[in-house]
């Protein structure tokens, strides 16, 4: 079967750092997404990896390594408007059917 | 350059009703796809769309659910005789291209509810 796993909720503290991870099992691999949500509104992009290592986009990266089917987000020097939801996807398939984790849930505390 | 739009933001039907889900992609982009958000659940992947063309509609219900993207106009899903399961938010995503690491902007959904 299909599965992602991520952690439901994390808490921070407003300029630390903060890794989410995110464990997959999937059919096929076609590249892993990180996208943010804000309570009520839409996913927007964060990264996308296909193969392993680290990118790093400002305060954001995102690791893969495909053999362990595992990715993490790392977000750094945390604001209070980084607190909204962290989802991971997976591609399994040739086209955009992402299979996606319920996300994880994060409160950055001042 | 607007961003990808999807209207009515809140629907609301009686159950047995039609939904009609309205999507434009941001300009230049022929590339559609819909997905749907259940309460406590993740997106679900729906149907993947260019222009004219249905490329894959596997998480799509066969029954009740069709997804259309004209050559003029806007995306539309359809659902018929609604039912309360329906009751999701269905987001639509756009993108240039087809290449799996396209970047994809989503719209800000359009929140069903079923009475």
């Amino acid at each position: 079967g299909q599965n992602i796993d991520q952690p439901t909720e994390m808490t921070a503290t407003e300029g630390a750092i903060v890794q989410i991870n995110c464990t997959y099992q999937t059919s096929g691999f076609n590249g892993l997404f990180w996208y943010q949500q804000h309570a009520g509104e839409a996913p927007t992009f964060l990264s996308y990896n296909v193969l392993d290592g680290l990118e790093e986009k400002g305060r954001f990266s995102s690791f893969l390594s495909r053999s362990k089917g595992y990715s993490y987000l790392l977000l750094k020097e945390l604001q209070m408007k980084d607190s909204a939801s962290y989802l991971c996807a997976v591609n399994a398939g040739n086209n955009r059917k992402l299979i996606w984790g319920l996300g994880t849930s994060l409160a950055v505390n001042p | 350059n607007a961003g990808v739009m999807q209207n009515p933001r809140h629907l609301v039907r009686r159950r047995g009703q039609e939904a009609r889900l309205r999507c434009s992609p941001m300009k230049g982009h022929s590339h559609v796809y819909w997905y749907r958000q259940l309460p406590e659940e993740g997106l679900k992947f729906m149907v993947y769309l260019q222009k004219e063309n249905i490329i894959d509609e596997s998480g799509m219900p066969k029954e009740r659910f069709s997804a259309e993207f004209p050559k003029e106009g806007p995306s539309i899903l359809r659902i018929q005789q609604v039912v309360r399961g329906d009751s999701a938010a269905y987001f639509c995503a756009s993108s240039q291209g087809g290449g799996l690491n396209t970047e994809a902007f989503f719209g800000q959904g359009t929140r069903l509810t079923v009475v």
